[in-house]
């Protein structure tokens, strides 16, 4: 069965300085897809980024990346020149390539504190 | 912009009740899903419909059914709502397979009393 974890329940970060959140998933598919979703508070969620695992070269959205190490399982995401307005709950979800249905599985989240 | 919309932002119910949550997208998305969010559990998915009156059970099917008979409209019931329902939905609707962005709906929140 495939699982997403997120280790990190909380985090805060000075603006304009640089975080990252982790997140680790298991899985014995080859052909799969990660995503990074936030969810400010008290509106909707939206996709931060989206990393496809056959692809080497990691995701880059902005201010917004990504570490994808495939062989470790390991998908961080990385915020820089954080901002107010990234204050959310970040989840990382993974989805399975060999579904015919889109269906996400995701992390446990992580709220996201950015400190004036 | 890709709307997802859904009939109410909170509500409250009694133990027993039935319920109705709906949900309406305007892309034309095949597919469409129900989850519910618990603190510390992150999403969990309770139904998704790849295609209109076509449905599937996620991981947390329990206590829950779905309606889906137009195309851009997709209904989670409760049948007899209890206690242990209580939490956010949020409804989310995708073009199709092969790793396409999720849109999701501003969520509902209900308490069963």
């Amino acid at each position: 069965a495939q699982t997403v974890t997120q280790s990190q329940p909380e985090m805060s970060v000075q603006e304009a300085e640089t975080v990252t959140l982790s997140c680790t998933y298991d899985t014995s598919e080859s052909n799969y897809y990660l995503f990074w979703y936030k969810q400010p508070p008290s509106r909707q969620m939206i996709l931060v980024i989206r990393q496809e695992a056959y692809k080497q070269q990691n995701a880059t959205e902005n201010r917004f990346s990504v570490n994808f190490q495939k062989a470790a399982k390991s998908f961080s995401l990385k915020i820089s020149d954080s901002q107010l307005g990234d204050t959310a709950m970040y989840f990382c979800a993974f989805l399975y390539g060999s579904s015919n249905t889109g269906k996400l599985i995701f992390g446990q989240g992580t709220t996201l504190q950015v400190k004036p | 912009d890709v709307k997802v919309t859904q009939s109410s932002r909170y509500l409250v119910k009694r133990t027993g009740e039935k319920v109705f949550l709906e949900c309406v997208q305007d892309m034309d998305h095949e597919n469409m899903f129900w989850y519910r969010q618990d603190p510390g559990l992150g999403l969990r998915l309770i139904y998704f419909s790849y295609d209109v009156k076509m449905k599937e059970k996620g991981d947390i099917p329990e206590g829950y059914s779905v309606s889906r008979e137009k195309k851009e409209r997709f209904s989670l019931i409760l049948e007899s709502a209890s206690t242990n329902q209580t939490s956010m939905y949020l409804c989310a609707s995708s073009f199709g397979t092969g790793g396409y962005e999720q849109y999701f709906g501003p969520g509902t929140r209900l308490t069963v009393t």
